[in-house]
């Protein structure tokens, strides 16, 4: 069965550059989605299809997918990105897998 | 404001059933995919199952296939999921959510109820 890897954390200084990844077999051949999970909350789609964004998120957020490697990318960090971040690949054979998820921590 | 109301939720042994319902409120379902999303308490996401705009598409994770049922009904705005043989791993939040395209079955969930909690406990 398909597997998605997701570090358990990462750490970030605001104002700089969070990466997150999400590796998976050939993971570039897929559409890869990312959320945004504050505690207490429900998700919130970041990003869309490897690098769209829905309305109202901001352009700090962008993702790439390349190998077995899809990336989202924070920007200029700020406290209130600190949250769960989770990818979720999705074609007719893994349906809507999710991966475990990372906690980004701004320091 | 546009809103996803879940209902149903709610305490139950183990191999009874429950029906969850979600409805739109300054939403409406027709034209959209739809999908059940769970959260076990302190875990991650798990997608549980999803049905395209006009049902001919429907799809279960493995976990649930053959216990649980997705259908919709757009007359009444509504998107349930029955779930049978409920086992104690069952016990989560469970989320109503829909397709960013709507016509697009797995296209990225950009509307998300706040939640219907089931707990399977004897």
């Amino acid at each position: 069965s398909y597997e998605l890897t997701q570090p358990l954390s990462v750490s970030v200084a605001p104002g700089q550059t969070a990466r997150v990844p999400c590796g998976g077999d050939n993971i570039k051949a897929k559409n890869v989605h990312w959320y945004q999970q504050k505690p207490g909350q429900a998700p919130v789609l970041v990003l869309y299809r490897h690098s769209n964004r829905p309305y109202g998120i901001p352009e700090r957020f962008s993702g790439s997918n390349s190998g077995n490697t899809a990336t989202l990318t924070i920007s200029r960090v700020q406290l209130g990105d600190e949250a769960e971040y989770y990818c979720q690949v999705w074609d007719s054979r893994t349906a809507g897998l999710f991966g475990p998820g990372t906690k980004v921590t701004v320091l | 404001e546009v809103q996803l109301v879940e209902s149903g939720g709610g305490l139950v042994q183990p191999g009874r059933s429950l029906r969850l319902s979600c409805e739109g409120s300054g939403f409406i379902l027709k034209d959209n995919a739809m999908h059940w999303v769970r959260q076990a308490p302190g875990k991650g996401l798990e997608w549980v199952s999803g049905i395209s705009w006009n049902s001919d598409r429907i799809q279960y994770a493995d976990s649930v296939q053959g216990r649980f049922t997705i259908s919709r009904d757009d007359a009444k705005n509504s998107l349930y999921l029955q779930m049978n043989s409920l086992r104690v791993e069952d016990t989560a939040l469970y989320y109503c959510v829909s397709d960013i395209i709507g016509y697009s079955f797995g296209s990225g969930f950009d509307r998300w109820g706040q939640g219907s909690l089931v707990t399977v406990s004897s």
